[in-house]
């Protein structure tokens, strides 16, 4: 399968629970990133990771936890989530370096719902 | 810090007709690229034309181009003869050409309703 594929594509999950994203692209790229869309407000930046070491975290909350096994796969797990974290949670894959400014791939996100 | 702005929340276009989306951004630096996506109900963004900003000729990509004022800090989008499959969110993004930079910067979007 090519592009950016991402499971679950929807998710609801209590405050108490533990649940991964995952995330898998086949494009040979060796960049990916985790983002959050809410309604109404900008992409944000959560994780990227670069040659599967993570590069940026852009101050995240503890309650989310990623992980990059590999150039392939990207995971997010989640774990006491609040409701405002309810949000489309995007994946994206890049080449690292230079190679980014050629755009990101992205995946179809996986819509968290918190209850 | 740069910022990207996108003051349309909405715009309808008629079938066939053009339409422009806007977009400024602010930023130091003198390298770096800009980008339009486009997010269809399937939710999956697709980039629809990206520019360089050293290049001064507008990038084109079939019915899309956009109008890159590098000293006005614009970057418009231009949709010709308009499609309804063209409804969509659109975002435009900077992203910084400085080595070790991996963040791109997203406008809030506008939301393009294609009329038959």
């Amino acid at each position: 399968e090519t592009g950016v594929t991402q499971t679950p594509r929807h998710l609801v999950m209590g405050m108490t629970n533990k649940k991964s994203l995952k995330c898998e692209q086949h494009l040979g790229h060796n960049a990916m990133y985790w983002y959050k869309q809410s309604a109404k407000k900008p992409l944000e930046l959560m994780f990227v990771y670069s040659l599967e070491e993570r590069v940026e975290n852009n101050s995240v909350p503890s309650r989310f936890s990623p992980e990059c096994p590999n150039s392939s796969h990207l995971f997010l797990h989640l774990h006491t989530l609040q409701p405002e974290d309810s949000a489309l949670y995007l994946c994206a894959s890049s080449q690292a370096g230079a190679g980014a400014g050629y755009g990101y791939t992205f995946g179809s996100g996986t819509r968290l719902t918190v209850v | 810090a740069q910022t990207v702005t996108q003051s349309q929340p909405e715009m309808s276009v008629q079938e066939a007709e053009t339409v422009t989306l806007s977009c400024t951004y602010d930023t130091s630096e003198s390298d770096y690229y800009l980008f339009w996506y486009k997010q269809p109900p399937s939710r999956q963004m697709i980039l629809v034309i990206r520019q360089e900003a050293y290049k001064q000729q507008n990038a084109t990509e079939n019915r899309f181009s956009v109008n890159f004022q590098k000293a006005a800090k614009s970057f418009s989008l231009k949709i010709s003869d308009s499609q309804l499959g063209d409804a969509a969110m659109y975002f435009c993004a900077y992203r910084s050409g400085t080595s070790g930079t991996y963040k791109y910067i997203f406008g809030t979007g506008t939301r393009l309703k294609v009329l038959a």
